[in-house]
C-alpha cells in the first residue's frame, strides 16, 4: 500500500523559507503516469493545488505562487520536497503531499489525487 | 485561471440523495475529481473521471458531466457521508489544477 509522509518545521519566521519533504514508501516514486503534488489548506478554508512535479524533474506551479515555489525530487531516497519562499501569515496553512495520476482512457487522459499524506500543519509567526 | 463553483453547503435526509454541483468553463475540456474530507482529516478521492471509484469507495457514490457542470451524486446518503466535498480539475490551459469552493454536506 503506498504511503506519503510530510516531514519539515512546523514554525516558521514571516519572510523566512518554508521547507518540506514528502517521502514515499511502498512504491517507487520514479514510476510513469505518476506526478507528485502538493497540495494546502489554511485553518478553515478550502484546497488549494500548490504544484506538481514528475520524476524527471518536470514540474507544473499554481500561477499564484509560482514566483515564491520550488518543487524538486531526489530519486534516490523517494523523495519530493517543497520550498516556499518570502512566507506571510497567509501561508498558514496544513499542507499535504499526494500522488498526482495521469491514467489514459482511450483518447482521454484522468487526472487525481489519489493517494494523500497526512498533513502537516505549518505556521507563520514570529 | 479557471475557477470551479460549488454551493457552500447542502442537507439531505438519512437514504435520500443528494447531488453536488462544480461550475466551470474548464469542465467543457476536462473531467472533475472529487474528494471527500471529514474534520481532521485528509481528502479522499471518491471519483474520478468519467464515472470510476477507486476501491473501497461504496458505490453509492457516482460521478457524471454535463457542459460546465460536474455532478457528484451520493444514492442512500448514510450518516458517515457527512463531510466536506471539493472538486479538482484541469485549468483550461492544461497544466494548472484547481479545486473547487467546496460544499459542505449535512446528513439528516
Amino acid at each position: 500500500q503506498l504511503q506519503l509522509q510530510e516531514s519539515g518545521p512546523g514554525l516558521v519566521k514571516p519572510s523566512e523559507t518554508l521547507s518540506l519533504t514528502c517521502t514515499v514508501s511502498g512504491g517507487s516514486i520514479s514510476s510513469s503516469s505518476y506526478y507528485w503534488g502538493w497540495i494546502r489548506q489554511p485553518p478553515g478554508k478550502g484546497l488549494e493545488w500548490i504544484g506538481s512535479i514528475y520524476y524527471s524533474g518536470s514540474t507544473y506551479y499554481n500561477p499564484s505562487l509560482k514566483s515564491r515555489v520550488t518543487i524538486s525530487v531526489d530519486t534516490s531516497k523517494n523523495q519530493f520536497s517543497l520550498k516556499l519562499s518570502s512566507v506571510t501569515a497567509a501561508d498558514t496553512a496544513v499542507y499535504y503531499c499526494a500522488r498526482h495520476s495521469h491514467s489514459i482512457f482511450g483518447v482521454v487522459t484522468y487526472t487525481y489525487f489519489d493517494y494523500w499524506g497526512q498533513g502537516t500543519l505549518v505556521t507563520v509567526s514570529s | 485561471s479557471s475557477e470551479l463553483t460549488q454551493d457552500p453547503a447542502v442537507s439531505v435526509a438519512l437514504g435520500q440523495t443528494v447531488r453536488i454541483t462544480c461550475q466551470g468553463d474548464s469542465l467543457r475540456s476536462y473531467y472533475a475529481s472529487w474528494y471527500q474530507q471529514k474534520p481532521g482529516q485528509a481528502p479522499v478521492l471518491v471519483i474520478y473521471g468519467k464515472n470510476n471509484r477507486p476501491s473501497g469507495i461504496p458505490d453509492r457514490f457516482s460521478g457524471s458531466s454535463s457542459g460546465n457542470t460536474a455532478s457528484l451524486t451520493i444514492t442512500g446518503a448514510q450518516a458517515e457521508d457527512e463531510a466536506d466535498y471539493y472538486c479538482n480539475s484541469r485549468d483550461s490551459s492544461g497544466n494548472i489544477w484547481v479545486f473547487g469552493t467546496g460544499t459542505k454536506v449535512t446528513v439528516l
